[in-house]
């Protein structure tokens, strides 16, 4: 069974810093393009940040460069270090996995989301 | 970037009835649209891809359509599970979702 799971979330004071994980099985990371969408409670779902397969990474550009999207192949995880977080960084964050089609792709797979709350 | 607006924001609407959803790019995108469902609680889950195309598992109720700025999301003959959440997402010029349009039971 193909499964992603997402921990790293917790309370965080503005300006702090966090890493979040997601743990692949029954999928290779790093043969994958994978994403991390984001959603704060009650609103819509806010893509973040996208890696492919080949190593190139892109971001939202309301993200101002404070996150990066990694991965180890060895752990077969993928990660996004969240820095300089602020409140509205108040958060699900989700992973996903990106299916690829003939000029196109979409998040297939998603994992069930870690909660980051970023308040005083 | 790529903005997405959907609309309605919201609708109601009562089983076995038939609801479309529009969902306008603010640039062409060719047919780099796909359509999620969301449930409370829940992480999406996709139900169309490049616009038209049925994600495997996804009943044949559910059917995409458009390209270039506008596309649409048709359910025929709603079902009790269809009441949810649905979002449209682009995927030409890095990735941006609509802002949602949630379907309630009328």
């Amino acid at each position: 069974e193909v499964q992603l799971v997402e921990t790293g979330g917790g309370l965080i004071q503005p300006g702090g810093s966090l890493r979040l994980s997601c743990a692949a099985s029954g999928l290779t990371v790093s043969s994958n393009y994978m994403s991390w969408v984001r959603q704060a409670v009650g609103r819509g779902l806010e893509w973040v940040s996208i890696i492919y397969s080949g190593g190139s990474t892109y971001y939202a550009d309301s993200l101002k460069g404070r996150f990066t999207i990694s991965r180890d192949n060895s752990e077969n995880t993928l990660y996004l270090q969240l820095n300089n977080l602020r409140v509205e960084d108040t958060a699900i964050y989700y992973c996903a996995r990106v299916i690829v089609m003939t000029g196109s792709d979409a998040f297939d797979i998603w994992g069930q989301g870690t909660l980051v709350t970023v308040s005083s | 970037d790529i903005q997405m607006t959907q609309s309605p924001s919201s609708l109601s609407a009562s089983i076995g009835g038939r609801v479309t959803i529009t969902c306008r790019a603010s640039q062409n995108i060719n047919t780099y649209l796909n359509w999620y469902q969301q449930k409370p609680g829940k992480a999406p889950k996709l139900l169309i891809y490049d616009a038209s195309n049925l994600q495997s598992g996804v009943p044949s109720r559910f059917s995409g359509g458009g390209s270039g700025t506008d596309f649409t999301l048709t359910i025929s003959s709603l079902q009790p599970e269809d009441f949810a959440t649905y979002y449209c997402q682009q995927s030409h010029i890095k990735r941006t979702f609509g802002q949602g349009t949630r379907l309630e039971i009328k």
